[in-house]
């Protein structure tokens, strides 16, 4: 089955820009979507389509897709934006088609 | 307003059945692809299960031949019957409303979840 592995945690400080990976084979040939569970809450999708934000979503937010490795980008991160951050990418070929990464959590400090 | 909100969560033992319910407010689910997504206490998100606007369902292996995705037309609802319960499906259980529209696959509606323990 399809994997994507993420790292489990990220520490910036505010005003910083944070960059949080999502590896998975030949990952740069599907789309990529992110989104953003804050504590108690239910997820929020932030990017989807590699890189587009659903209104709503604030301009630091950004992302992109190549090779083995989609980003998700915080630019200027603000102590809101502290949460954990999952990858998702859907395969039509598998039987189990639809994929989150592990998470990230994402300190601000 | 594009609302999703489940039901049926709770305690169960292990061995049983439960099944979950997901009311859809502001959009039809038989027009959507419609998810399952579960969240084990400090884990990080699973994906359970999906059912197509064509009918096509589709489980994670962990499931597969344990739960059963449906929907009701009538009522705008998506189940998941659950049967054989284990302790590792204890979850936060979420349902969600998947659009695909260019070959790609993202979920734009999330309900609040609801919560079910299986413990004896």
């Amino acid at each position: 089955s399809y994997e994507l592995t993420q790292p489990p945690s990220l520490s910036v400080s505010p005003g910083q820009t944070a960059s949080i990976t999502c590896s998975g084979d030949k990952l740069g040939d599907k789309y990529a979507c992110w989104y953003q569970q804050q504590a108690g809450h239910s997820p929020v999708l932030v990017i989807y389509q590699n890189n587009k934000r659903p209104s709503g979503i604030p301009e630091r937010f950004s992302g992109s897709n190549s090779g083995n490795t989609a980003t998700l980008t915080i630019s200027g991160t603000q102590a809101m934006d502290e949460a954990d951050y999952y990858c998702q990418a859907w395969d039509s070929s598998t039987a189990s088609p639809v994929v989150f990464g592990g998470g990230t959590k994402l300190t601000v400090l | 307003e594009v609302q999703l909100v489940e039901s049926g969560g709770g305690l169960i033992q292990p061995g049983g059945s439960l099944r979950l319910s997901c009311a859809a407010s502001g959009f039809t689910v038989s027009r959507n692809y419609m998810n399952w997504v579960r969240q084990a206490p400090g884990k990080g998100l699973e994906w359970v299960s999906v059912i197509y606007s064509g009918g096509g369902t589709y489980y994670a292996d962990s499931v597969k031949g344990r739960f059963t995705i449906s929907r009701d037309n009538s009522n705008n609802t998506l189940y998941l019957q659950m049967s054989s319960l284990r302790a590792e499906d204890t979850a936060v259980y979420y349902c969600a409303r998947a659009l695909s529209p260019w070959g790609d696959y993202y979920m734009d509606v999330w309900g609040k979840g609801t919560t079910v323990t299986v413990s004896s």
